[in-house]
Parts: structure tokens; sequence; C-alpha cells
């Protein structure tokens, strides 16, 4: 079984600056994939970022990095030099790395950028 | 543009009608997902195909019933529906082995029982 938890339900941020979306898990598989999306208000969801289980660097996508900590089971995002249209809900997702293997979703955290 | 497409955007309907919502892609993925969004809640798996086969049901009520008639289009039938089935319907696909990509979503069908 898996379990993705992301314990910030709002967060708030100024125009320009970094903020971190913080993500922690629980899973059995020995192999799995982290997973950033991002949800804006008309609905789509929106892959932002990837992360094995056994790759060795942090995954960076542009101003998205994901901050993994194997061991402590941590897997934050963090938006550098937030914009107004980063203002969505981003959702914290695993999928074991196998076939048929499911995506699971955090419950989400709404973030909001000021001016 | 997403290259899942989902139609129609918006729907709304009765709770005595019988409606389909319609998902494409042609990405030459081989599984294909409907998930269910309630409001500010995360995306609940409702079904899962996997080279044209349902793989997975998660206990859904049998007045939703999806199709996948090829490869790149799945369908999801709706009948004698309830107002709490009201919701954003989330069509997927991916690859079925490669998970390392995670799922391509479309931008979903908004839908409105009354």
């Amino acid at each position: 079984a898996q379990k993705i938890t992301q314990t910030q339900p709002g967060m708030f941020v100024q125009e320009k600056e970094a903020v971190t979306l913080d993500c922690t898990y629980d899973t059995s598989d020995p192999s799995y994939g982290l997973f950033w999306y991002k949800q804006p208000s008309s609905g789509e969801m929106i892959f932002l970022i990837y992360q094995g289980s056994y790759d060795q660097q942090n995954a960076t996508e542009g101003r998205y990095s994901l901050n993994f900590q194997k061991a402590r089971k941590s897997a934050n995002l963090v938006i550098s030099a937030s914009q107004l249209g980063d203002s969505a809900m981003y959702f914290c997702a695993m999928r074991p790395i196998t076939s048929y293997g499911k995506l699971t979703f955090g419950q989400g955290t709404i973030l909001t950028v000021h001016p | 543009d997403t290259e899942v497409t989902q139609t129609p955007k918006h729907l709304v309907m009765g709770m005595t009608n019988k409606k389909s919502l319609k998902c494409e892609q042609h990405m030459g993925h081989r599984a294909m997902y409907w998930y269910k969004q309630k409001a500010k809640k995360p995306p609940e798996l409702m079904f899962v195909y996997s080279y044209e086969k349902l793989s997975i049901n998660e206990s859904v009520p049998s007045r939703f019933s999806p199709e996948c008639p090829n490869s790149s289009l799945l369908n999801l039938h709706l009948h004698a529906l309830q107002p709490e089935d009201s919701a954003l319907y989330l069509c997927a696909s991916s690859q079925v082995t490669q998970s390392n990509y995670g799922y391509t979503f479309g931008s979903g069908t908004r839908l409105t029982v009354v």
C-alpha cells in the first residue's frame, strides 16, 4: 500500500520569491516514481517533475526542483522565482515502477502567489 | 494543447438521463484511466484499461459504465446518476510498462447532475 501526505492545505508566497511545498510518502515497493502535478482552476492536471527512487541526483525542470530525501521519505517541490500564474493546486503523487502500478495522490496544497 | 482530449468540457444532466463522456489520445499509450475529482480533493481512481481490457474497477457503482472501443478511445457511459456524482471527471493515459513518466491527463469534464 502507498500513502502520500501533504501537510500544507494552503501556502502563500510573494511574487519572485521561492516556495517549498512539502510531501512525505510511505510505500513497501522497492522501486517507485514520485511526481508533482499542478492543477489550475481550469481543471487540467499538468505534469511538473519526476523523481525515480534510485535516481542519485535531485530532479530539476526549469523553475521547479524536487528535494528528494529517500531516508526521510520526503519529496518536496521547490518553486523558484514565483509568478502569479503559479497560483494553483499542487499534488504530490507516487507510482510503483511496475506494470499496472497505480498513481496515488496526496491531498494537495493550494498555492497563492501575491503580487 | 493537451495530448489527451476530453469532450464535452461541461455537462449538465438530469438523474434520468443517459450521457457519455469521451476521451481520446494519440500518443500510443496502451493504458487509460478514469478519475473522479471533487472540489479541492485529490483525484480518485475509478477504472483502468490496459491493452483495451478492463484491468481495475475500484468498486464503482454500475451507473458508471466504461468502454474502450480501441487503443485511442475511452468512453464513460452515465445513467441514473445522483447529485453526489457531480464532479470533475478526468481521463488519463500512460505507457503500461514505463511507469517513470506518470500519466498524461486531459482537461476534464465538469459534470453537474440535477
